[in-house]
């Protein structure tokens, strides 16, 4: 059962536009969310993330915005840059029964930004 | 060093043998994990330890062990490796009480 899902196995856009990276989560016990970068050769870099409480959260040109109702949470890209080509994962936690240490990842979604 | 170290970067491994991929931080952190990522599915949490002493199975830990004997310290050891087992493996750690985790470079085991 795959409790965190990024449908868009890759994603190509325009340098300039912006990426709108999408996923999805089931599991309502989930209170915190966070998006890694990932390029090829190395572990994976913290991004952003973003609590319950709230719906939005800017660093940047990377915002992430929760949907609590509908399960959804996207990062948008604002301007794409071509050094922003990478795999992106979505990832969440659950503050209850003493699970709060423990990351669920989604599969991730390959961005290339072209120039 | 800064970080997590992991060694060795990459192995070559014959079926039935035994291996520790090693993984050491410098932050103090409370929490470790070892993830394998493999093509199409992602990040899996194989073993965690949420401080030193104790250690608890994530999603895949069949075929794998682990141990925390101080803080900085998290082997992941391979007692009789399977060709199933190639993949890329990440350690990473965390404070604990925050949710951000922090990774390792990867060690990339191919066993034949």
């Amino acid at each position: 059962d795959q409790q965190v899902k990024q449908n868009s196995p890759s994603l190509s856009v325009q340098e300039g536009r912006i990426s709108i990276l999408n996923c999805d989560y089931t599991n309502s016990m989930f209170d915190y969310f966070l998006w890694y970068k990932k390029y090829p050769a190395e572990g994976p870099t913290f991004l952003i993330s973003i609590s319950s409480i709230k719906d939005k959260n800017e660093d940047g040109r990377f915002t992430v915005f929760l949907n609590k109702s509908a399960k959804h949470l996207s990062l948008h890209i604002v301007p794409s840059q071509p050094g922003d080509s990478a795999v992106y994962f979505c990832a969440a936690s659950s503050n209850s029964g003493g699970s709060n240490y423990k990351l669920t990842f989604g599969k991730g979604t390959l961005l290339t930004v072209n120039p | 060093i800064a970080g997590i170290t992991q060694a060795p970067t990459s192995q070559i491994l014959a079926a039935g043998r035994r291996m520790t991929l090693r993984c050491t931080q410098d932050m103090r952190h409370n929490a470790m994990y070892w993830y394998r990522q493999d093509l199409g599915l992602g990040l899996r949490l194989i073993h965690y330890s949420n401080t030193a002493g104790t250690t608890g199975k994530g999603e895949v830990p069949d075929g794998y062990s682990v141990s925390r004997a101080n803080t900085d310290d998290f082997p992941l050891t391979l007692a009789s490796a399977v060709p199933s087992q190639t993949s890329v493996y990440f350690c990473a750690s965390s404070e604990g009480q925050g949710h951000e985790q922090f990774f390792g470079p990867g060690t990339r085991l191919t066993v034949l």
